[in-house]
């Protein structure tokens, strides 16, 4: 079957320009993640989803990136007015529902690589 | 805070020969642990994890790693190291108590010399 998809792959923006990022998950993957990670660093979490509902957004940087679920399937990540400390690469996952006593494997999407000039 | 620690930014090893790639993690409880490895122009792709019992986890191609509760280390490992094992591999962890919440080191590059 088919993985966890982003489009689009590469993203260059000019600062100030808004951007929209797309990530399309495992289908029946109830949870989503989205993750930003800086060149030489490892993931740092954004925000999580639970179908449509977003139950986790502690790690948005600022209140320029938001993201949303609508039908708890396809989920896009918007950043406004960015700017160059946007750039990075933004990775998607997905997994079956996580409860707090069980332990469902992120399956992670290719990553959106986004440069701001 | 929660920390994961990756101490090695890079390692190599010849081919053939064994490997260890070190994880040290700072999480309250008694967290989840696992190892994603990452290819170039690739998403992270999931090795292995360790939930409880057995301290020794065995993987995807394979790569093991030994849990140390009393030393908080998650090292992955693999007897005989293959050119094609060349690539990014990252620590994570997530916290009992906090399920959706992963926490990544910076990440190990591993070059296997042929």
């Amino acid at each position: 079957g088919a993985g966890v998809s982003q489009s689009p792959r590469y993203k260059v923006a000019k600062r100030g320009q808004d951007v929209a990022l797309r990530c399309d998950p495992i289908s029946g993957h109830v949870s989503l993640f989205w993750y930003q990670q800086a060149l030489g660093q490892g993931p740092e979490f954004l925000t999580y989803f639970q179908n449509e509902a977003q139950l986790d957004k502690s790690g948005l940087p600022s209140d320029r990136f938001f993201a949303e679920r609508p039908e708890g399937s396809v989920s896009t990540l918007k950043i406004q007015r960015t700017q160059q400390e946007d750039s990075a690469v933004y990775l998607c996952a997905s997994s079956l529902a996580l409860s707090s006593g069980d332990v469902k494997t992120q399956y992670f999407g290719p990553g959106t690589r986004l440069l701001v000039l | 805070a929660q920390s994961v620690a990756q101490p090695e930014d890079q390692v190599n090893v010849a081919e053939g020969n064994p490997l260890t790639v070190k994880c040290t993690y700072s999480v309250s409880g008694n967290p989840y642990l696992f190892w994603y490895v990452q290819y170039p122009n690739r998403g992270l792709q999931f090795l292995l994890k360790y939930i409880t019992g057995d301290n020794l986890v065995k993987g995807s191609y394979g790569f093991e790693a030994e849990f140390n509760k009393s030393q908080t280390s998650f090292h992955l490992k693999k007897p005989s190291a293959l050119v094609s094992d060349s690539a990014l591999y990252f620590c994570a962890v997530r916290a009992r108590y906090n399920f959706n919440k992963f926490y990544f080191g910076s990440g190990t590059k591993l070059n296997v010399k042929p």
